[in-house]
């Protein structure tokens, strides 16, 4: 069946580059998405992409999928203090646009 | 401004009683989405609606009930049968028209707890 996978933490520097990684099983899937939940509150909507492209870029996000091997990524440079939260990643289908979610990784910003 | 509101942002049920989580949204969406929330988990989708007045069972529709009378509103009523209903509960909608799978969006989720 379908299912996503992340790791569940990571820590950085403040000005490092964060990489937080996605492997997913769906090879139908046409959407990736990521996205960024602070403390108490709804997810945010941060990127996506479309299964048939390698790469996309949004200001410090990146995000690159190798279909091949059903892996994304997303990259955050010059990773900020307010970049602290979960961050999402998930696969569309096509039953009604249900999204199949990852467990999130937690990650924190070190000063 | 346009977005989805969840109402109340905190809830409390007693053993036996059925609540209510209000979801809505002005943004025109025709798709309207429940998931929960546990801890250190990812979001698991109660149910969903794809149009007025239909709707269908997620992965964890046990314990659950909804209805959608009005495009703008999908409200989730937890029953009693639910046994182990504390967790955090988000509603997202999205727009069907355009190209395919457009991005759900969300609202800032309601925290049940028991009594």
């Amino acid at each position: 069946g379908e299912d996503v996978e992340q790791s569940l933490f990571l820590s950085v520097r403040e000005g490092d580059s964060s990489v937080i990684n996605c492997t997913y099983t769906d090879s139908s899937s046409t959407y990736l998405y990521w996205y960024k939940q602070e403390p108490g509150a709804g997810l945010q909507l941060l990127t996506y992409i479309f299964s048939n492209m390698d790469m996309k870029q949004d200001q410090r996000l990146t995000v690159l999928l190798n279909k091949k091997d059903k892996h994304l990524s997303l990259r955050i440079a010059d990773t900020q203090t307010g970049d602290s939260a979960i961050y999402f990643c998930a696969e569309s289908t096509y039953q009604g646009g249900k999204l199949i979610f990852g467990q999130g990784t937690e990650l924190s910003v070190k000063p | 401004d346009g977005g989805i509101t969840q109402s109340p942002k905190y809830l409390f049920r007693k053993e036996g009683q059925n609540v209510t989580l209000s979801c809505e949204q002005n943004l025109n969406h025709d798709a309207m989405y429940w998931y929960r929330q546990d801890p250190g988990q990812g979001l698991r989708l109660i149910y969903y609606s794809q149009i007025v007045n239909d709707f269908q069972k997620g992965d964890i529709a046990e314990g659950y009930s909804v209805s959608r009378e009005k495009k703008e509103s999908f409200p989730l009523t937890v029953t009693s049968a639910q046994k182990n209903p504390t967790a955090f509960y988000l509603c997202a909608s999205r727009t069907t028209r355009g190209q395919n799978n457009q991005p759900q969006h969300f609202g800032d989720g309601t925290r049940l707890s028991i009594l």
